[in-house]
């Protein structure tokens, strides 16, 4: 399977707290995006960065991107339980349609 | 502006059964996808089309087949359903430009299972 792996699996922290997750990819990529999806709903598109760029930010989160080592991390600030959800990394691998394969997701839990 | 529907939302068959998965966008996108979804993995592609009557196999594309028919619709069809394909199925469109708008916009989901 060409799956990226994310890691940790599942992540449980208190409001206001930092989450980090993190990704890692085997292929060349042209950019690596962050999905998020709630509970039983369709993912949602939170932040792209290209494969040129080293960091980006987007409001509370921060994405980082090291091509050396093939990774990504995710970092959301100042968590709220509204944050609750799975995220996901996905990236371009070859083909024409410029395919999306997605990572295994972390399941994040912010507590009240 | 719907984005991206699917229909049904729910499905139970039992094997052998055959039955088909309508994606709809009304955003003019020239690419659609089919993705499956199970515990605790990631999405992985079934088929996907580049536009309006054409086709391709992703990495899951056994025991299902797809048509294009018209720019707005994907269908994802299952001949024989089988308990293996008991999963939950997004479908997704996009822009055919590439940069910044590689963003996918998924549908939300049609949970099937097969007994």
């Amino acid at each position: 399977s060409q799956q990226g792996e994310e890691d940790p699996q599942a992540l449980s922290i208190q409001e206001g707290e930092n989450a980090t997750m993190n990704c890692s990819y085997k292929t060349s990529i042209n950019n690596l995006q962050w999905y998020r999806q709630n509970s039983g709903r369709g993912l949602v598109h939170l932040i792209l960065i290209r494969s040129n760029e080293r960091e980006k930010h987007s409001g509370r989160l921060r994405v980082t991107l090291d091509t050396s080592k093939k990774s990504s991390s995710l970092l959301i600030t100042a968590s709220r339980a509204a944050d609750t959800a799975s995220y996901f990394c996905a990236y371009i691998s070859s083909g024409s349609a410029r395919q999306l394969t997605f990572g295994s997701g972390t399941q994040l839990t912010v507590l009240p | 502006n719907a984005g991206v529907t699917q229909t049904p939302k729910f499905r139970v068959l039992k094997t052998g059964q055959s039955m088909t998965l309508l994606c709809a966008q009304d955003m003019n996108h020239e690419y659609m996808y089919w993705y499956r979804q199970d515990p605790g993995m990631g999405l992985r592609l079934i088929h996907y089309s580049v536009g309006e009557g054409t086709t391709a196999k992703g990495e899951v594309p056994d025991g299902y087949n797809v048509s294009r028919l018209k720019k707005q619709n994907f269908l994802l069809g299952l001949e024989s359903a089988a308990p293996s394909q008991t999963s939950v199925y997004f479908c997704a469109s996009r822009n055919k430009a590439g940069g910044p708008t590689d963003t996918q916009y998924f549908g939300p989901g049609t949970r099937l299972t097969v007994l």
